[in-house]
């Protein structure tokens, strides 16, 4: 298998732009995560969705953030409008969720966001 | 509600030496699992381990091995005879299986830097 596929590995954008990060977790997977990797706060879990539907998504910062999985294999973080404050490695994971719901987290190889 | 505590935020030592990285949680569940992951210098994150909260036998792959004890909340990690290779930054991680699924909580890390 190939594995979390993110894009782009590598953004730099402007203050007020749009950013749409993509994820295709491993084929089989039910459960597809975001996290958000910073010096300050470490990784934080944003959203995680299982079998497509988002199940908890009190990590999202605010209200510029949005996340959808439209697919079982496709998922989007958007921000809109983008701050300098978001930028960070976002990473995408995902999980058979073996036992439970808590089986090992693949993680994607992350998309590193800077704002300006 | 969970935590993880890396207490050591950077640990150096010389090729060949032990090392150990602390962990310690806090959870209120009875059924838990508990993760280390290692991201070196590329940026991904590796699974290296995963045990639940009824398996308190430590675990030894090669050089790495594992001391969980639920009496002092603690999942530890050691590295014998460290190599340059295992330079990285390496997080625990704690998941409530009754409360939140698949979702993990991560520490704040420990840098190692092996020196040859």
């Amino acid at each position: 298998d190939a594995g979390v596929i993110q894009s782009p590995r590598h953004e730099v954008t402007e203050m007020g732009q749009e950013v749409t990060l993509r994820c295709k977790p491993i084929s089989g997977h039910d459960y597809l995560f975001w996290y958000r990797q910073t010096m300050m706060r470490g990784l934080e879990l944003l959203i995680y969705f299982n079998n497509n539907v988002p199940i908890d998504d009190s990590g999202m910062p605010e209200d510029r953030f949005s996340a959808k999985m439209p697919n079982a294999s496709f998922s989007t973080l958007k921000i809109q409008p983008s701050e300098p404050r978001d930028s960070a490695v976002y990473f995408c994971a995902s999980s058979d969720g073996l036992a439970g719901g808590t089986g090992e987290l693949f993680f994607g190889e992350g998309s590193r966001l800077t704002v300006l | 509600a969970q935590k993880v505590t890396q207490a050591q935020t950077e640990i150096s030592v010389v090729e060949k030496e032990d090392v150990t990285l602390d962990c310690v949680y806090e959870t209120r569940d009875t059924t838990y699992y508990l993760f280390w992951y290692k991201q070196p210098p590329s940026g991904e994150l590796v699974f290296l381990i995963r045990r639940n909260s009824f398996d308190e036998q430590n675990e030894i792959s090669g050089r790495y091995s594992w001391n969980f004890q639920k009496s002092t909340s603690s999942f530890n990690f050691t590295i014998t005879a460290s190599q340059v290779v295992d330079s990285a930054v390496y997080f625990c991680a704690l998941s409530e299986e009754e409360t939140s699924g698949s979702r993990l909580t991560f520490g704040e890390g420990t840098q190692l830097t092996v020196n040859p």
